[in-house]
């Protein structure tokens, strides 16, 4: 069965970095794309970026252009997300999730079980 | 950016009641909508995509609905298992946007 495993729970100081890891298993890790979305407390889910192992592509939300990397190592099936320059407002849980489908159909139809990373000094 | 609101942002309702959450967008989005299910400490679950396409494994109460710019979701028969937060995303345009959420609590 599709399997996303993530990294464990991070606590970082301001400014610092911070990079979680998606592992993915039952399917062929190239042959979909990983979203990433952060979910911070009480608020809803925000989409961040996606990356296609495939093709080597990447693109971020605007706001998170300069301090956001996406990378995978494709002989361990396992994608990454590195963000810089953190703030308090960087306090989420950060999920991978497949997308599938195109045009229309497009959706995030398996999700990792979240990572919380806190930002506080 | 796409906005999406959804109403109500919250809904007290009883188990057997029929259920509709709407889902509006700032601009024409076709098709591409998703509706996704979150209980707490929880990764969202997809319930619907393509405006009305059922996910695999879903129960068939939960349906979607529209086109453009203005969405549904119902739920036929509240079960007790609903209760939860339902979430629309767009996907017509990047970038992907959510609604706000609407929560789904027990009368």
């Amino acid at each position: 069965q599709v399997q996303l495993v993530q990294s464990g729970t991070e606590v970082k100081e301001p400014g610092a970095s911070v990079k979680v890891s998606c592992k993915a298993s039952g399917y062929s890790f190239m042959a979909n794309c990983l979203h990433w979305v952060r979910q911070a407390p009480g608020r809803g889910p925000e989409w961040m970026a996606w990356m296609c192992p495939y093709r080597v592509e990447t693109f971020s939300a605007n706001q998170f252009e300069g301090r956001l990397s996406l990378s995978s190592d494709r002989s361990a099936d396992t994608a990454y997300m590195e963000m810089s320059g953190l703030t308090s407002d960087d306090t989420a849980v950060y999920f991978c999730a497949r997308g599938s489908g195109s045009y229309d159909w497009r959706r995030l139809d398996y999700w990792g079980q979240g990572t919380l990373v806190t930002v506080s000094s | 950016d796409i906005h999406l609101t959804q109403s109500p942002s919250f809904l007290s309702a009883s188990v057997g009641d029929r259920v509709t959450i709407t889902c509006r967008a700032s601009q024409g989005i076709g098709s591409a909508l998703v509706w996704y299910q979150q209980k707490p400490g929880m990764a969202p679950k997809l319930l619907i995509f393509a405006a009305s396409t059922l996910h695999s494994g879903v129960p068939s109460r939960f349906s979607g609905s529209g086109s453009g710019t203005e969405f549904t979701l119902t739920i036929s028969s509240l079960q007790p298992e609903d209760f939860a937060t339902y979430y629309c995303e767009q996907f017509n345009t990047y970038p992907a946007t959510f609604g706000q959420g609407t929560k789904v609590e027990i009368k």
